[in-house]
């Protein structure tokens, strides 16, 4: 149980264009889900927490507008990268939590790597 | 000063040694404390998890924490080439997880 799928799993795109990535709970209801990102060598860093039917939370220094969320639904988050960038080439990704967790427990889903040419 | 520091290593043991993985946090505040197992290109998976103080033993693994110092740890014992990955320690500040950098894991045979 606890499976967290996100698609694609990698992509390449040119710059200036729009990337979106899925992040889909599949075996639960996720009330929240939380994007992060993960440069080479380093940590996660959360950029955003997203509760479904309500505007996301953005970390200090991520632009929301240039990182749109959308959390539709108890079981998809969205992540749009508009108009990428090389510097947004990095791995993404997306935990979620379900409400019946004793401790808030975030199951990770496996990642997308982007690469802006 | 970071909420959560960890060691980056790399750290290169032979098959069956015992690994030490530690960490170090700066609130007191904090509870929960988290190892995740992150394979090369892929999401981390949780590995173990402890409340407050004490020990916690999972087949190979042991988490350990002590408050009073504010230093988690990781041991890996008859450590395997499978366990190679990249080890992050974490921690909830509320309801964010913050991890530490990670320490990067190989386990040569």
């Amino acid at each position: 149980g606890a499976v967290v799928s996100q698609h694609p799993s990698r992509v390449i795109c040119k710059s200036g264009t729009s990337v979106k990535i899925e992040c889909r709970s599949l075996d639960f209801q996720a009330t929240t889900m939380f994007w992060y990102r993960q440069f080479p060598k380093q940590s996660l860093m959360l950029m955003a927490t997203s509760n479904e039917g309500s505007k996301a939370t953005y970390e200090q220094g991520v632009e929301k507008d240039k990182f749109l969320i959308n959390h539709a639904s108890l079981t998809l988050s969205t992540l749009t990268v508009t108009s990428a960038h090389p510097e947004d080439s990095s791995f993404y990704i997306c935990s979620a939590r379900s409400a019946r967790s004793s401790y808030n427990e975030q199951f990770f889903g496996p990642g997308t790597r982007l690469t802006v040419l | 000063q970071k909420e959560v520091e960890q060691d980056p290593g790399p750290l290169s043991v032979p098959e069956g040694a015992i690994v030490s993985l530690n960490c170090t946090y700066s609130n007191s505040a904090f509870q929960y404390f988290m190892w995740y197992r992150q394979y090369s290109r892929k999401g981390p998976e949780l590995l173990m998890y402890t409340y407050s103080s004490g020990n916690k033993e999972d087949g190979r693994f042991t988490a350990q924490v002590d408050k009073s110092s504010k230093y988690i740890s990781l041991f890996i014992r008859d450590s395997q080439p499978s366990d190679s990955a990249t080890y992050l320690c974490a921690t909830y500040n509320t309801d964010k997880l913050i991890f530490g950098t990670g320490t990067r894991l190989q386990v040569f045979p």
